[in-house]
C-alpha cells in the first residue's frame, strides 16, 4: 500500500526567513507529485506538479520554489516567507493515469 | 478555460436529512470528476469519481450524477449521519494534464 508522509506537521516562523517543506511518497514507482496551497477557510490551490525527477512545473506563481530530487520526495522552499504564506500545505501523489490524486495529512505553516 | 463553481458555502442539517449540493462546471474538454471531502485538519480525501464513460458514481451512501448537457455534478445522501460535517469539495480533473480545479467547498455541518 501507498503511504505519504508530510514534515513538518506545523512550523511557526517569522517574516523574511527560509522555509523547506517535505513530502515523501513510499510504495509506489514514479508518481506525478503535487503541491497545493489552502488558505485557512479557503479551497485548495495547486502550486507545482512534478512527472520525473529533476522537473517540475510552476501553477502558481507564489514567490515559492519546488524540486524533485529523488523519486519519492518532493520538497517546496522559499528563501523569504511572507505573512501571505500562511496555510495549509498538501502534497499529493497521482499514478492511476486518470487525474485521481491522493493527499498527505498536510503542514500547518503560521507566518509571523 | 477549466473552473468549478460550488453555490452553496455552507449547509446545515439534522441526522436523518436529505443531503443535496450543486456543483456547475465549465471546460473545453473530457474531464473526471471528483467530490473530495475534507475533515478539519486533515488533507482531502477522495469521496467518488465519475468519468465521461459513466453518468453516476457512488461511495459511503453517496451519490453523484454527472450531466453533460447543463455541465452539473451533483452530490446527494438521502439520509445524513452527524459524522458526515465537513467539507465537500467539487473538483474537475484532467487526465491529460496534471491540474484539478477545486471548488470552493461546501460545509456541511449535521446536527443531531
Amino acid at each position: 500500500a501507498q503511504t505519504i508522509h508530510q514534515w513538518p506537521v506545523a512550523e511557526i516562523k517569522a517574516v523574511g526567513s527560509p522555509l523547506s517543506l517535505g513530502c515523501t511518497i513510499k510504495g509506489k514507482s514514479s508518481p506525478n507529485l503535487y503541491w497545493y496551497w489552502q488558505a485557512t477557510g479557503g479551497t485548495l490551490q495547486q502550486l507545482f506538479y512534478s512527472i520525473t525527477v529533476g522537473q517540475v512545473e510552476s501553477v502558481v506563481q507564489l514567490n515559492l520554489s519546488a524540486s524533485r530530487p529523488k523519486d519519492d520526495q518532493f520538497i517546496l522552499s522559499t528563501e523569504k516567507l511572507l505573512l501571505s504564506h500562511s496555510g495549509f500545505y498538501l502534497c499529493a501523489w497521482e499514478g492511476t493515469g486518470d487525474a485521481e490524486q491522493f493527499f498527505g495529512p498536510g503542514t500547518r505553516l503560521t507566518v509571523l | 478555460g477549466n473552473s468549478v463553481t460550488q453555490m452553496q458555502g455552507q449547509v446545515t442539517l439534522s441526522e436523518e436529512e436529505f443531503l443535496f449540493i450543486n456543483c456547475t462546471y465549465s471546460t473545453t474538454g473530457y474531464p473526471t470528476l471528483f467530490w473530495y471531502v475534507q475533515y478539519p485538519g486533515e488533507g482531502p480525501q477522495l469521496l467518488l469519481k465519475v468519468t465521461t464513460a459513466n453518468n453516476k458514481g457512488s461511495s459511503r451512501g453517496f451519490e453523484a450524477t454527472y450531466d453533460k448537457g447543463t455541465t452539473s455534478f451533483h452530490l446527494q445522501k438521502a439520509s445524513v449521519q452527524e459524522s458526515d460535517s465537513a467539507v465537500y469539495y467539487c473538483v474537475l480533473g484532467m487526465s491529460n494534464y496534471n491540474v484539478l480545479y477545486f471548488g470552493s467547498g461546501t460545509k456541511l455541518t449535521v446536527e443531531p
